[in-house]
């Protein structure tokens, strides 16, 4: 079974500085996508970025971006600038290309961002 | 405005008494899913239905049925609701295999 880990339970960063939440995982399938999802106090689950297993190049979404290690099964998150509205608990998580493309999460990381 | 829509926002009853949270898409979504969160756990994923008549159990499928009469609604119902089935509820979808999933906006249960 795959699994997630996200090491950090908490985060905190100075507004307009760079933060970056780490999240390893396991698994044996060599087709799979990784994701960050970032949930608000409103408790929404909002998609940050998206980084599919055969794409070398590290996606990109305007302030963040991720840092794939596909050989160390390692996906992290980096926020640039980071604004007062990225204050959230943000969810690393792994899905299965095959089968019922389960997402499997992390713990979380809760970011402060400090004025 | 294409979403998810879960009702109740917030639900809270007593030990064995049955409720019902319902999902509803207008996307057309033919895959859809329920997840639970609870802290330091995560979110884990309950049930998922592949399309209509067709679903099947997750990881914590104890306590909880579903049902998919139709492609945009998915119900999750707990027949005798207990202390441990207090948690955040998530309804999510998702149009195509590989795209992201879109979740609904959550349902805080509280069994007492």
């Amino acid at each position: 079974a795959q699994t997630v880990t996200q090491s950090q339970p908490e985060m905190s960063v100075q507004e307009a500085e760079t933060v970056t939440l780490s999240c390893t995982y396991d698994t044996s399938e060599s087709d799979y996508y990784l994701f960050w999802y970032k949930q608000p106090p409103s408790r929404q689950m909002i998609l940050v970025i998206r980084q599919e297993a055969y794409k070398q190049q590290n996606a990109t979404e305007n302030r963040f971006s991720v840092n794939f290690q596909k050989a160390a099964k390692s996906f992290s998150l980096k926020i640039s600038d980071s604004q007062l509205g990225d204050a959230a608990m943000y969810f690393c998580a792994y899905r299965s290309g095959f089968g019922n493309e389960k997402l499997t999460f992390g713990t979380g990381t809760r970011l402060t961002i400090i004025p | 405005e294409a979403q998810v829509t879960q009702n109740p926002r917030y639900l809270i009853t007593v030990t064995g008494k049955k409720l019902t949270v319902t999902c509803s898409q207008n996307m057309n979504h033919e895959y859809m899913s329920w997840y639970r969160q609870d802290p330091g756990l995560g979110l884990r994923q309950i049930y998922y239905s592949m399309n209509v008549e067709v679903t099947d159990k997750g990881d914590v499928p104890e306590g909880y049925k579903v049902s998919r009469k139709e492609k945009r609604n998915f119900p999750l119902i707990l027949e005798s609701p207990s202390p441990n089935q207090t948690s955040l509820y998530f309804c999510a979808s998702r149009p195509t295999r590989g795209s992201p999933l879109h979740f609904g906006n959550g349902t805080r249960l509280t069994v007492t």
